[in-house]
């Protein structure tokens, strides 16, 4: 079975910008959780989808959102862009995002630069 | 909403020592605590993981203790070897909600 796969791996932003990362989670996975990856903050939950429904969110500002389609695939989109937001944007999915039960895979994460 | 405070950032070891890495939550109804694994320029993979309904769990060399009177959970790493290098995160969770919160990280050295 192919992992939870990320593209794009790299991207380079401005301030300003917006951005789309895009997640395809393993075969059969239906929840697809998002999170940002900092050198200071660690690791911090942005949101999870499970059938294409936002089921929970972190404390991030408007500016990060998501989706999720059919097929389970998801995506998140920054809009402008701060040099705050530079960092690895890690997603994970599930079978049904029970963690008592599914164990959560990560994908190898987009390493978003904004300069 | 809940904390994961981990103690301690960083950990320097000589092959063959215990490690241990530590954390503290302030939700008491939290109930899953997993520890991930992620080496340099990979992604975090999951190590080990309790349940509140549990003392203790172990897997070969790593054993994972909760205490939820006190709420704090440990990782133990026994016969540390190089390849045990890395960054450990915990993370707690409750059990309705599907939100991770993650410690700050121990990065792990593991000197041959």
């Amino acid at each position: 079975k192919a992992g939870v796969t990320q593209t794009p791996r790299y991207l380079i932003k401005t301030r300003g910008q917006q951005v789309t990362l895009s997640c395809s989670p393993i075969s059969g996975h239906r929840s697809v959780s998002w999170y940002q990856q900092t050198p200071g903050q660690g690791l911090q939950f942005l949101f999870e989808y499970f059938s294409e429904t936002q089921r929970n969110k972190g404390n991030f500002p408007g500016r990060f959102s998501g989706r999720q389609f059919s097929n389970s695939r998801s995506e998140m989109n920054v809009s402008t862009l701060e040099l705050g937001d530079s960092a690895l944007y890690l997603c994970a999915s599930s079978l049904e995002g029970r963690m008592l039960t599914d164990t959560q895979y990560f994908g190898p994460g987009t390493r978003l630069t904004v300069l | 909403g809940e904390n994961v405070e981990q103690h301690p950032s960083t950990l320097s070891v000589q092959e063959g020592d215990s490690a241990v890495i530590k954390c503290t939550y302030s939700d008491s109804a939290s109930n899953y605590f997993p520890w991930y694994k992620q080496e340099l320029g990979k992604r975090p993979q999951l190590i080990i993981d309790i349940r509140s309904n549990v003392g203790e769990k172990k897997d070969q060399r790593i054993a994972v203790t909760l205490n939820k009177t006190a709420k704090h959970f440990s990782l133990h790493i026994t016969e540390t070897q190089p390849e045990d290098s890395a960054v450990y995160f915990c993370a707690g969770l409750r059990g309705s909600n599907y939100k991770l919160t993650f410690g700050k990280g121990t990065l792990l050295t593991v000197n041959p």
